[in-house]
């Protein structure tokens, strides 16, 4: 079993959809949660940055992290054509190694 | 501006050959990473440095070599060692040495086996 589960997709929404991705994941020492955006050819972005547990926005962007379920998610609204990439999930440790795991990436058009 | 430069783009590799992969940063952080991204693994960490002159074995050390000589620039080199080489090569950055800091990306090498 991987440490991050993500579902890899596609997933294809029409322009103006609330887009809602997540990944699960084993570890209860992971307490950063990070969603980078990687669009074709080019290096990932970081999108959102949260420490535990709890909500956090950005603009049309939210991140959430459920650690009681070891769930997080990010929500998308208003999708835009420019919002079609690869996104990626990625969480870290306090203790021990402290390396940055990242889940497959979950590949997303917005249809206009 | 700020940021993290990989060189070449795209580089292509003969049969035996070993390749270096360039990566540049002018943001002054103390740590850099080396990923390798296949189609539907996500990233996996190769090499790590969190000082100069100081570098740790990732997940996937086997066929690649690092070195740190200076802050901004943290060179991997595919030896011939490496059967596989084929991937999407991620460089990244982070102020401090992991703890809870982001890490952030350049725009990649795309290497390929000739």
């Amino acid at each position: 079993q991987k440490e991050v589960e993500q579902d890899p997709g596609p997933l294809s929404v029409p322009e103006g959809a609330i887009v809602s991705l997540n990944c699960t994941y084993s570890n209860s020492a992971f307490q950063y949660f990070m969603w980078y955006r990687q669009y074709s050819r080019k290096g990932p972005e970081l999108l959102m940055y949260t420490y535990s547990s709890g909500n956090k926005e950005d603009g049309r962007f939210t991140a959430q992290v459920d650690k009681s379920s070891k769930y997080i998610s990010l929500f998308i609204r208003d999708s835009q054509p420019s919002d079609s990439a690869t996104y990626l999930c990625a969480m870290m440790a306090i203790q021990g190694a402290q390396k940055l795991v990242f889940g497959q990436g979950t590949r997303l058009t917005i249809n206009p | 501006d700020g940021g993290i430069t990989q060189s070449p783009k795209y580089l292509f590799r003969k049969e035996g050959q070993n390749v270096t992969l360039s990566c540049e940063q002018n943001l002054n952080h103390d740590a850099m990473y080396w990923y390798r991204q296949d189609p539907g693994q996500g990233l996996r960490l190769i090499y790590y440095s969190q000082i100069v002159n100081d570098f740790q074995k990732g997940d996937i050390a086997e066929g690649y070599s690092v070195s740190r000589e200076k802050k901004e620039s943290f060179p991997l080199t595919v030896t011939s060692a490496q059967k596989n080489p084929t991937a999407f090569y991620l460089c990244a950055s982070s102020i401090a040495r992991f703890g809870n800091q982001p890490q952030h990306f350049g725009d990649g090498t795309r290497l390929s086996i000739l």
